[in-house]
């Protein structure tokens, strides 16, 4: 069965430290794999989306990693902000047609 | 451009009544799909459309209705709200005719509640 787990559920950390969030897939067949970063109360937003072939992709703050051999990627977010409290969600499209499969996301709240 | 716009934001139904989400967009997209989340869930797919004139079923699709008449607009009907309805619901639209080799842009949401 197509799957997509994140860890951790949660998490808590300061302004301007770093952090790294997780995800597991096990999806076939791969096509590509996506971070969304969704405030509340509003729609996903996209942050990176990585091919096969793509190990490492940054968009500003945020720098996210694949491992296509593990099924694994991860999101770092460095010099954290308020702004950036918000729910990750991990989604990865299987093969050629409709499927996007959604994690259920990790929850970042970011304190002063 | 306005991006995909979903009306109305919130909703509060009784059990039995209709109604339907409005989603609209702006892109010349051909690609338009609703989801819910759920608490504790990741988004499911309810129904999708590759282009004007056509639908499919997605993960969830009983109780839902679309239909496709226009390359911008793409309503969600509930034909008889039940409480296992209540939901936050996104429509997503994309540039190609399918989903995955692009990048998908959601609307704010519609936040339903069935009493």
């Amino acid at each position: 069965k197509n799957q997509v787990e994140q860890s951790p559920q949660s998490l808590i950390i300061l302004e301007g430290k770093n952090c790294t969030l997780q995800c597991n897939y096990t999806v076939s067949p791969f096509s590509n794999l996506r971070w969304y970063k969704q405030d509340t109360g509003r729609g996903p937003v996209s942050l990176t989306i990585m091919t096969f072939s793509e190990n490492t992709k940054s968009n500003g703050r945020y720098t996210a990693t694949l491992d296509a051999d593990t099924k694994q990627s991860s999101l770092h977010i460095t010099a954290s902000q308020l702004s950036d409290s918000a729910s990750y969600i991990c989604v990865v499209s299987a093969g050629a047609g409709t499927a996007l499969i959604f994690g259920k996301g990790t929850t970042l709240s970011v304190s002063s | 451009n306005a991006g995909v716009t979903q009306t109305p934001k919130f909703q509060v139904l009784k059990t039995g009544q209709s109604m339907t989400l409005q989603c609209a967009q702006d892109m010349n997209h051909e690609y338009m799909s609703w989801y819910r989340q759920d608490p504790g869930m990741g988004l499911r797919l309810i129904h999708y459309s590759v282009g004007a004139g056509i639908t499919d079923q997605g993960e969830v699709p009983n109780g839902y209705n679309v239909s496709r008449s226009t390359t911008e607009d793409f309503p969600l009907r509930l034909l008889s709200a039940a409480p296992s309805q209540t939901s936050v619901y996104f429509c997503a639209s994309t540039p190609a005719r399918h989903i995955t080799y692009t990048e998908a842009f959601f609307g704010q949401g519609t936040r339903l509640t069935v009493v």
